[in-house]
């Protein structure tokens, strides 16, 4: 079945804890973004990636990183989880940059950091 | 700054019409999308305008005015399914999506 696929679905951290939130999609899409989604405000972007090999950072990219090795796979690293990381991430892909193209989103991740 | 409003809620009858507004404020502006979102679950893609008008499909319209940096989502004939928060987006200069918080919308019988 075409799609995004993430994992886990959800997880409880300790903080300072490293983390790896994966993300997997088979739709042969160029780009991949990391959302994270926090009640009272919109979806804010973590990192993106427009082509296997190239990364970027979005609005709020402290605390986390990404790589892109390959078209398929865009994981979320939080290298020492504070409790302000505390959210649900949603990992999405699109055809490209473009406009035009809509996003496609996985099911998302709650990560809860005590 | 950056900065995209909608209402927070809004409720609505089964069988009636709800236009769900967003304004926006962006560096630059490459089009606006509309997302639902039911609870717990991922958003997925209802429109996107980039050019003045409406755009219809089926029960969901949405309407895009550049030079009032508005747009609003247009939904008839409800049924209960409907009852999920609509998320409004707009592509920056950048590519990137600058997104509301989302206006929750209940149907009521």
């Amino acid at each position: 079945i075409a799609g995004i696929t993430q994992a886990p679905t959800s997880q409880i951290l300790a903080a300072g804890r490293r983390m790896t939130l994966r993300c997997t999609q088979d739709m042969r899409h160029n780009a991949m973004y990391w959302y994270r989604q926090d009640l009272g405000l919109g979806l804010r972007l973590i990192h993106y990636s427009n082509t296997a090999g190239t990364t970027g950072k979005g609005e709020v990219p402290d605390g986390y990183s990404v790589s892109r090795a390959n078209t398929d796979d865009f994981p979320l690293t939080l290298a020492s989880a504070v409790p302000s990381q505390t959210s649900v991430y949603f990992c999405a892909s699109s055809d490209s940059l473009d406009s035009y193209n809509e996003q496609f989103f996985g099911p998302g991740t709650r990560l809860t950091v005590l | 700054g950056q900065n995209i409003d909608q209402p927070t809620e809004m409720t609505a009858t089964e069988g009636a019409i709800v236009q769900i507004n967003c304004t926006y404020q962006t560096s630059g502006f490459n089009g606006l999308f509309w997302y639902q979102q039911h609870a717990g679950e991922a958003p997925t893609f209802l429109s996107y305008n980039v050019l003045d008008g409406l755009e219809e499909k089926g029960r969901f319209s949405s309407f895009l005015s550049r030079s009032k940096g508005y747009s609003y989502l247009l939904l008839k004939e409800l049924q209960m399914k409907d009852s999920a928060s609509y998320l409004c987006a707009c592509m920056d200069s950048n590519y990137q999506l600058i997104w509301g918080a989302g206006t929750k919308l209940i149907i009521k019988p």
